[in-house]
């Protein structure tokens, strides 16, 4: 089955710099990458996402690379604000096999804390 | 929380009893998923569902069950084979074609008394 591997587990910056979390995957036929955004005691939000064909897709602050060879996925928020700070997953789904379920496998969380 | 609705918010069972988790949902998704997170760890799934009456196991399901018998409804029951229950459900959900974006519930906190 798919593995996520996400680092690190913690990251701490302050307001207004660049925050990057990294993941990896091992099943070469995973093609949708999402990232949630967990904030304490409530549901993940979906923040951003990327497919395979593609390689990098940017919305405001926050953007994702993806490198299929490498199999590595990376969120980037450029000047963070202390609203950032939360939990942050990535997964990884073999999306529209129906066999696959669109399942999604997590990687362990990132807890970013923006210091004003 | 994207029409995901979950009930309730906290829920305490005693030893032996079984509990079930309420998850529905207005957005007309097909396919419907229970994970399971513990205090700073990722989101493990249990069970999952892509049409109605039928559900497959995720990767923990022990001590788990699920019905679906409604296209909006798919209720999980934490049973008493579950020896270590204390957790936060989340429910999520996604269409059936095109997009598949899984949007997720507020959760519900499981604690054991």
């Amino acid at each position: 089955g798919e593995n996520v591997e996400q680092h690190p587990s913690t990251l701490s910056v302050q307001e207004g710099d660049s925050a990057v979390i990294k993941c990896t995957y091992s099943d070469s036929a995973s093609n949708y990458f999402p990232w949630y955004k967990q904030e304490l005691g409530k549901g993940p939000q979906l923040i951003i996402d990327i497919r395979s064909n593609v390689g990098e897709k940017k919305d405001q602050r926050i953007a994702v690379t993806l490198n299929k060879t490498a199999k590595h996925f990376s969120l980037h928020i450029t000047e963070t604000q202390p609203e950032d700070s939360a939990v942050y997953f990535c997964a990884a789904s073999r999306s529209g096999i129906k066999a696959a379920g669109n399942k999604l496998t997590f990687g362990g969380g990132t807890r970013v804390l923006v210091k004003p | 929380d994207g029409g995901i609705t979950q009930s309730p918010k906290y829920l305490f069972r005693k030893e032996g009893q079984n509990v079930t988790l309420s998850c529905e949902q207005n957005l007309n998704h097909d396919a419907m998923y229970w994970y399971r997170q513990d205090p700073g760890q990722g989101l493990r799934l249990i069970y999952y569902s892509q049409i109605v009456n039928d559900f497959q196991k995720g990767d923990i399901a022990e001590g788990y069950s699920v019905s679906r018998e409604k296209k909006e409804s798919f209720p999980l029951t934490v049973t008493s084979a579950q020896k270590n229950p204390t957790a936060f459900y989340l429910c999520a959900s996604t269409t059936g074609t095109g997009e598949k974006t899984q949007y997720f519930g507020p959760g519900t906190r499981l604690l054991v008394l």
